[in-house]
């Protein structure tokens, strides 16, 4: 079974539609993370997560929004969907002192 | 503008054939790191490196951490065509708060 599960793993949305993105892990890890990927624009990082009582915001927060409702599960949301955030998304996890990440297996989102 | 760049962007290549992959950067980190991505999945970790000069060789894969700790190459002795897929370098640095950066990844097609 995967440690790092996401769902859905493909959504086609409207312009102005709420959309939440979830994450859940099985790695036992403190830390987790949301990316988005655009072609040739490598992973840009919306919020991470050190902790159930931590929230952070990342290089591009603007129009998402996180909640982490246990140490498993790392929620994203879009409050008003809007097209330029089609993009691949992914969650990742992280044990706490150690850069390695281990991705999810990636949520393809269209936003029409 | 891209804190870490790799190139080249796009290798497609004959199988058995021999190829570099660099990740350079002006920042100092205190460790680097190379994902696989295949399509339709999330990344997958290669290797850490966090020692300044550090070679770790995995199979035909051969990594190396630059001196100064500001960049990175991955080579590939003898490709096969399961090597095809998107590599991507990503760093860990006090600076960046001990998130990863990501390069914009190079993606490698190699052809039987």
């Amino acid at each position: 079974d995967a440690d790092v599960t996401q769902t859905p793993r493909n959504r086609i949305t409207k312009t102005g539609k709420r959309i939440m993105l979830e994450c859940s892990q099985t790695k036992g890890h403190d830390r987790m993370y949301w990316y988005r990927q655009d072609p040739g624009l490598g992973l840009q990082l919306i919020y991470y997560s050190f902790d159930v009582k931590d929230i952070n915001k990342g290089e591009i927060s603007d129009g998402y929004s996180v909640s982490r409702q246990a140490q498993a599960k790392f929620s994203l949301s879009l409050e008003s969907a809007i097209p330029n955030q089609t993009a691949l998304y992914f969650c990742a996890t992280s044990a706490s002192g150690r850069p390695a990440q281990y991705f999810g297996p990636g949520t393809r989102l269209t936003v029409l | 503008t891209q804190l870490l760049e790799q190139s080249p962007q796009f290798l497609s290549i004959q199988e058995g054939e021999n190829l570099t992959v660099y990740c350079n950067s002006s920042s100092v980190f205190s460790s680097l790191q190379w994902y696989r991505q295949e399509p339709g999945e999330g990344p997958v970790l290669l290797v850490t490196v966090v020692t300044g000069g550090e070679v770790k060789k995995l199979k035909r894969l051969t990594f190396q951490f630059g001196d100064a700790r500001k960049d990175s190459s991955l080579h590939i002795t003898a490709a096969q065509p399961g090597d095809t897929g998107l590599y991507l370098c990503a760093g860990a640095s006090a600076e960046y708060g001990n998130k990863l950066v990501f390069g914009a990844g190079t993606i490698l097609r190699v052809k039987s």
